[in-house]
């Protein structure tokens, strides 16, 4: 079966700090991966998405980056934090003919 | 670009009674809703999907949601809640990445939770 793990589970990083979040999936190949990020009653929003390794597309200009260097493991990067980068990232994949997404168990970043 | 709109940000109920959450998606030739379950400091889990078919889906622990294609509506009800289900439900719906439709995006709803009360 499929699992989906994504560390830290938590992080205070000050600003100007650098970030580097990863996810991995198993039990899979060629996966569409996903990073979105959670506000509070903001819903989800997604950042990132990437249909192969070194397929990067970004939904939203932002502070942050995204990487894919191998075919399951997908990185969410920043070199200079800000305060409203600040929530709760949440990394997805979904494969084929699916149209549903599988979520990882989240990120909370705290931007002091 | 599809939008999700779930119309009520907190719903407080009894355990055992009833509930509804709703949500309204934009109109579209071709959409797949999906409901996920959010429980505190945890990932998103799919609680149940509409793709085709049957316009009413259920999930193994009791709740079910009725795709509505002319009210655009997609709303997910318990006939008995327990303190259990006390979570964030989002309503999606999936949104093509591309022009070719070959990839699909989740455009969520901003959450509705669900308080179940003893």
């Amino acid at each position: 079966s499929q699992t989906i793990h994504q560390w830290p589970a938590t992080l205070v990083q000050p600003v100007g700090s650098p970030l580097s979040l990863e996810c991995t999936v198993e039990g899979t190949s060629n996966p569409n991966l996903y990073w979105y990020r959670q506000a509070a009653g903001r819903g989800l929003q997604l950042l990132f998405y990437s249909v192969g390794i070194g397929q990067i597309s970004s939904e939203v200009p932002q502070n942050l980056s995204a990487s894919r260097p191998q075919d399951r493991q997908f990185i969410l990067s920043s070199k200079k934090l800000l305060l409203s980068d600040s929530g709760f990232y949440l990394c997805a994949w979904s494969v084929g003919a699916l149209y549903e997404q599988y979520f990882g168990p989240g990120t909370r970043l705290t931007v002091t | 670009a599809q939008s999700v709109t779930q119309l009520d940000s907190q719903v407080p109920v009894f355990e055992e009674a009833p509930v509804e959450l709703r949500c309204n998606y934009s109109s579209s030739v071709s959409v797949y809703l999906f409901w996920y379950v959010q429980y505190p400091n945890q990932g998103l889990q799919l609680l149940l999907k509409y793709l085709s078919g049957s316009t009413l889906v259920e999930s193994i622990n009791g709740f079910e949601a009725e795709f509505n294609k002319s009210q655009t509506s997609f709303h997910l009800r318990k006939p008995s809640v327990h303190i259990s289900d006390t979570a964030e439900y989002f309503c999606a719906v999936s949104d093509p990445l591309n022009s070719g439709g070959s990839n699909y995006k989740l455009t969520f709803g901003k959450g509705t939770l669900l308080t179940v009360n003893p």
